[in-house]
């Protein structure tokens, strides 16, 4: 089954303790990318790639990290976390940005006390 | 950077009425517009998307029109249906690649039976 697979779904964390939030696509696509959404903004590009060891700088890129290593996997990685960084998080993957349909994964929640 | 808005921010019609949700979008070098919706507690889906160099796309009961000289964009839903509710965002893509992508704040759509 074709599908974007993010871990762990839901996370409680304190300020400060480094966490990775995985994210994963079965699909051989290209382009990948991690998105924020939250109330009344919608939805915000953190990071976004193009292929592996390309990645790039989305909307609101301060406070997180990224790394593509191989084509299927695409890490969030908050380095320091603050409670301004308490959102709802996507991942999405296709093979080309527009070419395509972007697929999304479950969404992972994250709260920062 | 890329300005997307999105209104209203909600809209309530009743089943077999129509339902438009608009977007302006800020910069001219713009030129892929995606529509997603999601329902409550799922991940966003593409419903619809349209190119630049095309004024208008249907796909059935929803159609897209995009007016490049105003920089705006439309969704257009036809025989509303409830399970049509959702939220909806539109999204505005640039960059060499187009894989930059800004969204909308979305609009909440409720369809009453």
């Amino acid at each position: 089954e074709a599908q974007v697979t993010q871990n762990p779904r839901y996370l409680i964390t304190v300020t400060g303790k480094k966490l990775t939030v995985t994210c994963s696509q079965n699909m051989n696509h290209e382009y990948m990318s991690w998105y924020r959404q939250d109330p009344g903004l919608g939805l915000r590009q953190i990071y976004y790639s193009m292929n592996v060891e390309v990645t790039d700088k989305g909307d609101v890129p301060e406070g997180y990290k990224v790394s593509r290593k191989e084509k299927r996997n695409f890490p969030l990685i908050l380095e320091s976390p603050s409670p301004n960084q308490t959102s709802l998080y996507f991942c999405a993957s296709s093979f080309a940005p527009f070419e395509e349909t972007q697929y999304f994964g479950p969404g992972t929640r994250l709260l920062v006390l | 950077g890329e300005n997307v808005e999105q209104h209203p921010s909600t809209l309530s019609v009743q089943e077999g009425d129509s339902a438009v949700i608009k977007c302006t979008y800020s910069d001219s070098a713009s030129n892929y517009f995606p529509w997603y919706k999601q329902e409550l507690g799922k991940r966003p889906q593409l419903i619809i998307d349209i190119r630049s160099n095309v004024g208008e796309k249907k796909d059935q009961r929803i159609a897209v029109t995009l007016n490049k000289t105003a920089k705006h964009f439309s969704l257009h839903i036809t025989e509303t249906q409830p399970e049509d509710s959702a939220v909806y965002f539109c999204a505005a893509s640039i960059g060499n690649n187009f894989n930059k992508f800004y969204f909308g704040s979305g609009t909440k759509l409720n369809v009453k039976p």
